[in-house]
């Protein structure tokens, strides 16, 4: 299994407070991602980093920041969250060695509810 | 824009049926086609995967055909097993960048 731990797994908090979730890879791999689950509608990407310091957007970005200042850790911030964010949440990663090959593996995932 | 469509869920069977799982893609170019598996509380797991046309990936008794005449990657198993109830996931990644796009998900079902 790849290396890859999320914390926190568990969260609850309440609308309009700021929450942030980290994902720590082992795999010192170039890219990193946060997806969001949802029923009916698989995984959709919410940002993702190619490198340190180098992120961007993807098709579910408004709400949502990252940061990435180490190769190992991904943050992801919720700067004031809403009852639509509630999901669960969960971070890849990847090599980036071969377009054609590359593969993404999966972190075990942080339950969020904002009531 | 990229697209993956997969029958929707949920496919309840009996143990040692055969399962087929319909995936299609709408995608430019040759795009690497992937279906994971997610166990109840747990995150998507690789189950196979096919990067060019007429490719079969294969794993744990599961199988898939990359086609591109009918933008397909059905998945199969002769004989489903209690263990196998899961949800999977056909997921697509085009050659412009690492970006995957996954369908819907199936939820599978296995009844002893």
């Amino acid at each position: 299994d790849a290396g890859i731990t999320q914390s926190p797994r568990h969260k609850v908090t309440e609308t309009g407070t700021p929450v942030t979730l980290r994902c720590h890879q082992t795999e010192n791999h170039r890219y990193m991602y946060w997806y969001r689950q949802d029923p009916g509608h698989g995984l959709r990407l919410i940002h993702y980093s190619y490198g340190v310091k180098d992120t961007d957007k993807g098709e579910v970005s408004d709400g949502y920041s990252v940061s990435r200042s180490k190769t190992e850790d991904f943050l992801l911030t919720l700067e004031s969250a809403t009852s639509s964010q509630t999901s669960v949440y969960f971070c890849a990663i990847s090599s980036g060695t071969s377009e054609s090959t590359d593969t993404q593996y999966f972190g075990p995932g942080t339950r969020l509810t904002v009531l | 824009g990229n697209s993956v469509t997969q029958m929707e869920g949920p496919v309840t069977l009996s143990e040692e049926a055969f399962l087929t799982i319909n995936c299609t893609y709408t995608a430019t170019g040759y795009p690497s086609l992937f279906w994971y598996v997610q166990y109840p509380g747990e995150g998507l797991q690789l189950l196979l995967k096919a990067t060019k046309a007429d490719d079969k990936g294969s794993n744990k008794g599961f199988e898939a055909t990359y086609r591109k005449e009918t933008t397909s990657f059905h998945l199969e198993k002769g004989s489903v097993q209690v263990s196998d109830s899961a949800v999977y996931f056909c997921a697509l990644k085009d050659n412009a960048g690492n970006m995957l796009t996954f369908g819907g998900g199936t939820r599978l079902m296995v009844k002893p």
